[in-house]
């Protein structure tokens, strides 16, 4: 069973304090790797899809990394405007399967 | 603007109604897809469809039920059976054989 563990829960940081979120997962072979923010009351808006190990994607103050067993989400001099709760979610091969989703980080940048 | 649209976004109801919440995009997405969230949880799969007049059950089914007629319409009916409806569902779709979902603003059920 495809399974993704998001870590920390929460973090809180001071505005232009630099960090890193977390996504573990495991999954019967990649198909890819999924990166969403989402605001409170609000649906998840996409950032990015990661296919294989190595491969970094960055978006403003953003940086996604992929290895085999976990990503990374980078976030550079945060702003308080990036407070948000951060998404993961995977695709396996096995079958036509839907995506498998974290329980996500909430982040809170402290101005 | 293309874009995915749920409707409404806040509905309250009595506890053994029915109710159906809508899902409509102009994407021209081939799959769509529900999903509930309950707070601290991440999204659990309801119900998704790849094709009109197809559709397959996801994780948490139970008490659920989705119609596809049409490629821009995907509404879910909670029902009675459901045995604790409150919760933020989320509505979303993406090209076929592509993996990227993308998101409604979501609809926020109440029940009383």
């Amino acid at each position: 069973e495809d399974q993704v563990t998001q870590s920390p829960e929460a973090l809180r940081l001071q505005e232009g304090e630099s960090s890193s979120l977390n996504c573990s997962y495991t999954v019967s072979g990649l198909r890819g790797l999924f990166w969403y923010r989402q605001d409170p009351g609000k649906g998840p808006e996409f950032l990015f899809t990661l296919y294989s190990a190595g491969e970094e994607k960055e978006k403003e103050r953003l940086k996604a990394t992929l290895t085999k067993k976990e990503s990374f989400l980078h976030i550079t001099a945060p702003k308080p405007e990036d407070s948000a709760t951060y998404l993961c979610a995977v695709q396996g091969y096995s079958g036509n399967t839907p995506l498998v989703f974290g329980k996500g980080t909430r982040l809170s940048v402290i101005a | 603007d293309g874009g995915i649209t749920q409707s409404p976004k806040y509905l309250f109801r009595k506890e053994g109604q029915n109710v159906t919440l809508s899902c409509e995009q102009n994407l021209n997405h081939d799959a769509m897809y529900w999903y509930r969230q309950d707070p601290g949880q991440g999204l659990r799969l309801i119900y998704y469809s790849q094709i009109v007049n197809d559709f397959q059950k996801g994780d948490i089914a139970e008490g659920y039920s989705v119609s596809r007629e049409k490629k821009e319409s995907f509404p879910l009916t909670v029902t009675s059976a459901q045995k604790n409806p409150t919760a933020f569902y989320l509505c979303a779709s993406s090209r076929r054989g592509e993996s990227e979902q993308f998101f409604g603003p979501g609809t926020r059920l109440t029940v009383l």
